[in-house]
């Protein structure tokens, strides 16, 4: 399967630290995507790397991606509460498929 | 319209009845995808839908499942004979082309009872 496996699972940090994601995957892509959810319903992309791409920074994201050994990480710098949310990789294969891993919950302390 | 628009938001239904979920997609949204959510859970990939190829339909979890994309728009999930197990939100997105982002809509919270 091509599916994404986020780690750590659950993630809590105080407000003002950095927060980092991984994420890892089993067959050749053609980009990974970042997401993140709030109150469990729809989601809203965050950033998206090609598979010819190492590092992407949007905002206070940074996303680094290593096809050599299929993972990637997201950053998140200088957390806000507004940053509690489920965060997901998501994966495109070369079937055009866009595969979900697991998710990991981050919560932002005050 | 201006986003991806699921309908209804929430459905209650006895088991062994059959539903049907809604999603409009964005207009010109070549890509249509179904994903299925348990609570805390991550997103199980259901069907795929790409232009007028025909769809990737090996995420359906059984032949009670089925979808349909009509004109390259709109699409249906119908579930038939449903068992408390399919209770979860049913979740559409839509993307634009391939290797871009998908946009989600609000999802549907289907509860079997």
């Amino acid at each position: 399967s091509q599916q994404g496996e986020e780690d750590p699972q659950a993630l809590s940090i105080q407000e003002g630290e950095n927060a980092t994601m991984n994420c890892s995957y089993k067959t050749s892509i053609n980009n990974l995507q970042w997401y993140r959810q709030n109150s469990g319903r729809g989601l809203v992309h965050l950033i998206l790397i090609r598979s010819n791409e190492r590092e992407k920074h949007s905002g206070r994201l940074r996303v680094t991606l290593d096809t050599s050994k299929k993972s990637s990480s997201l950053l998140i710098t200088a957390s806000r509460a507004a940053d509690t949310a489920s965060y997901f990789c998501a994966t495109e294969g070369r079937d055009d498929k866009i595969i979900f891993g697991k998710g990991t919950r981050l919560h932002i302390l005050p | 319209g201006a986003g991806v628009s699921q309908s209804p938001s929430n459905k209650v239904t006895e088991k062994g009845k059959d539903v049907e979920l809604r999603c409009d997609p964005i207009s010109g949204h070549t890509a249509l995808y179904w994903y299925r959510q348990s609570l805390g859970q991550g997103l199980e990939f259901l069907i795929y839908f790409q232009g007028n190829s025909a769809p990737d339909k090996s995420g359906l979890p059984s032949d009670r499942f089925s979808a349909e994309r009509t004109g390259g728009s709109v699409s249906t999930l119908t579930i038939q004979r449903t068992q408390q197990e399919d209770s979860a939100v049913y979740l559409c997105a839509s993307s634009s082309q391939k290797g871009t982002e998908a946009f989600f809509g609000q999802g549907t919270r289907l509860t079997v009872v």
